[in-house]
């Protein structure tokens, strides 16, 4: 299976500011993907992130909100916007190898906390 | 879009009884239903999936079954160990998207 090294793991942030958060996989991936998991709750998906295209956003996400790149098939990066403590969550991509038809995998996650 | 309703939201058995915990989904299109298990503070890891043309999978102690036509599947967890206590979710996911979509998750206590 893949390797997925995300990053930060962990950060806190003044609200108004923005973080970038890095997804680095060790192998070329069809399908990377941005979940949001706040505080004692379950995975919601933000948006699939498309190489070489924009990314494709869940309802309730926005791309000014939540930009995404992904310049190629090993690494895609997520920035929050304009935060605030809302935005405090856990933040995971997620890799599937071969087009949606095995498993997906996650990176150890991005604790963001917004004060 | 895909809903997903899963069920207890908390669980608590003792050690050596058998978990079940349930998921219901809405779209008869998606194929793909995986189980995930979260211990704290720790990314989910998927601990077993099953695919529409399947109706039953196993794995030592953990089982999935699915019904395609009631739209409901089901993870079974036998001879529980404290080890075993953790935040598990079902997800529902379509080959075509590869995107997933959770359920809210169960929170397991095995007692020993």
């Amino acid at each position: 299976s893949a390797v997925i090294s995300q990053k930060p793991s962990r950060d806190i942030c003044q609200r108004g500011t923005s973080l970038t958060i890095q997804c680095q996989v060790d192998s070329q991936v069809t399908m990377m993907f941005w979940y949001r998991q706040q505080p004692g709750q379950s995975l919601t998906l933000i948006a699939t992130a498309n190489q070489g295209s924009e990314a494709t956003y869940e309802s309730g996400f926005v791309i000014d909100k939540f930009p995404i790149s992904r310049p190629n098939l090993t690494f895609s990066t997520l920035t929050v916007s304009n935060m605030s403590p809302e935005d405090s969550s856990i933040y995971l991509c997620s890799v599937e190898e071969n087009g949606g038809n095995t498993e997906a995998f996650f990176g150890q996650g991005t604790r963001l906390t917004v004060v | 879009g895909e809903n997903v309703e899963q069920h207890p939201s908390t669980l608590s058995v003792q050690e050596g009884d058998s978990a079940v915990i349930k998921c219901t989904y809405s779209d008869s299109a998606s194929n793909y239903f995986p189980w995930y298990k979260q211990e704290l503070g720790k990314r989910p890891q998927l601990i077993i999936d099953i695919r529409s043309n399947v109706g039953e999978k196993k794995d030592q102690r953990i089982a999935v079954t699915l019904n395609k036509t009631a739209k409901h599947f089901s993870l079974h967890i036998t001879e529980t160990q404290p080890e075993d206590s953790a935040v598990y979710f079902c997800a529902v996911g379509s080959s075509n998207t590869g995107k997933l979509i959770f359920g809210q998750g169960t929170t397991l206590q095995v007692k020993p």
